[in-house]
């Protein structure tokens, strides 16, 4: 089934230390998402990619980077987390033209110690 | 720029009962609207959207929504609640004529009692 998938699913990092999390789809769409969601909270967007345009919100962190190698990975690095950055970690895709829906993958759970 | 409100941040029903969330919208024009649903730990999935057309929609696992132009609103409704039903439900809209990226609500809690 064509799907989003993330890994790991779980993280555990130190504080300062940096971190990694990636995302690949096999569904070919052309735009891909990160949100940030803490507990009860919505999805935030942090940024996301229009083919390999990349564009930021204007509020994420500079300690939050991505890079899309291919159409089917993206990864989030965190350069030096923070513990205000445990969250969960989606990425979501969408295809252009089919009206902003959204498919989302499992997440990452971050946590920083 | 579009905006998305999920008045009640918990609903408690019994099992079997019937349920209603809530979500108006603030758009110039008709939007897209949206019901995910996340379950503890996991991911957003898509129970139902709404793009145009019928106002009326059916989504998966039972449930349905209707899109009220004159009241800006958008509400998720399931006749017979199961337990498994339990989760956090998001309404969120995409502005037809600007911005692909859709705006989220604050979601939702849904609690199911036996």
């Amino acid at each position: 089934d064509a799907m989003v998938i993330q890994n790991p699913r779980y993280q555990v990092t130190q504080f300062g230390k940096p971190v990694t999390l990636s995302c690949s789809q096999t569904l070919n769409h052309n735009v891909m998402y990160w949100y940030q969601q803490k507990s009860s909270q919505a999805p935030k967007l942090l940024f996301h990619y229009y083919d390999k345009d990349f564009n930021n919100e204007a509020d994420t962190p500079d300690n939050f980077q991505s890079r899309r190698p291919n159409t089917s990975f993206c990864f989030l690095d965190i350069r030096s987390p923070g513990l205000g950055d445990a969250a969960m970690y989606l990425c979501a895709t969408s295809r252009e033209g089919r009206s902003y829906e959204q498919y989302f993958g499992p997440g990452t759970r971050l946590t920083v110690t | 720029a579009q905006s998305v409100t999920q008045p009640d941040i918990h609903i408690t029903v019994s099992e079997g009962a019937s349920l209603e969330l809530r979500c108006n919208y603030s758009y110039g024009a008709t939007p897209y609207l949206f019901w995910y649903v996340q379950s503890p730990g996991q991911g957003l999935q898509l129970l139902l959207k709404y793009f145009s057309g019928d106002t009326l929609v059916q989504g998966i696992k039972g449930f349905e929504a209707e899109f009220k132009r004159s009241q800006s609103s958008f509400n998720l409704r399931k006749p017979s609640v199961h337990w498994s039903d339990a989760a956090e439900y998001f309404c969120a809209v995409g502005a037809t004529g600007g911005s692909y990226i859709p705006t989220f609500g604050r979601g939702t809690s849904l609690i199911v009692h036996p």
